[in-house]
């Protein structure tokens, strides 16, 4: 099955700074890549997800990458904002095979913003 | 819409016991997720359904874990008995259809002692 890495496991930045969280995949098949961001007592909130016919995808300061070759996708937070503070998850997907519905999810970035 | 509704929000009970879990996903959506979080393991998927036909089940740590999905509208994970190691928060998502946003529900926080 699909394996997904991410890296740091945690993240300070100071307000204003940005940050960059990493995930890697095996699975060649994924073709939906979303990032979830998980604030403390709730439950994992969709933030911006990317398909595999696209390279980059932003929404205000967030934005997202994925290298297909590399099996790499990435998540850039700019101008980060103490809110911003949470574990964020990224995933891999495909929806294609004996995997159909599997959401493969990353251990999850600990994302520190200090004022 | 209200969102994935899960009840009870904790729960705390005794090795032994009987539990269960309640979730009722975003109406329309064809697809009814449970996940277990624990720090040791992260995001497990457990069970999903669709169409309130389990899919994959694969992920179901143990035989004393089962979760039924009566209706479009209501689903339920029992663990019986229950252990220590069950300890977790368990989420409910759901999704329009596969490949799509799942949507979470604020989770069920469980503590067996």
């Amino acid at each position: 099955g699909e394996n997904v890495e991410q890296h740091p496991s945690t993240l300070s930045v100071q307000e204003g700074d940005s940050a960059v969280i990493k995930c890697t995949y095996s699975d060649s098949a994924s073709n939906y890549f979303p990032w979830y961001k998980q604030e403390l007592g709730k439950g994992p909130q969709l933030i911006i997800d990317i398909r595999s016919n696209v390279g980059e995808k932003k929404d205000q300061r967030i934005a997202v990458t994925l290298n297909k070759t590399a099996k790499h996708f990435s998540l850039h937070i700019t101008e980060t904002q103490p809110e911003d503070s949470a574990v964020y998850f990224c995933a891999a997907i495909s929806d294609r095979g004996s995997t159909l519905g599997r959401l493969y999810f990353g251990r999850g970035t600990q994302l520190t913003v200090w004022p | 819409d209200a969102g994935v509704i899960q009840s009870p929000r904790h729960e705390v009970t005794e090795m032994g016991q009987e539990v269960t879990l309640r979730c009722k996903p975003i109406s329309g959506h064809d697809y009814l997720f449970w996940y277990r979080q624990t720090m040791m393991r992260g995001l497990e998927l457990l069970i999903y359904f669709n169409n309130n036909v389990p899919i994959d089940d694969s992920g179901m740590p143990e035989d004393r874990f089962s979760a039924k999905m009566p209706n479009a509208s209501f689903s339920t994970l029992k663990i019986q008995p229950s252990e220590p190691r069950d300890s977790a928060v368990y989420f409910c998502a759901s999704s329009l259809r596969e490949g799509q946003e799942k949507f979470f529900g604020p989770g069920t926080r469980l503590t067996v002692l």
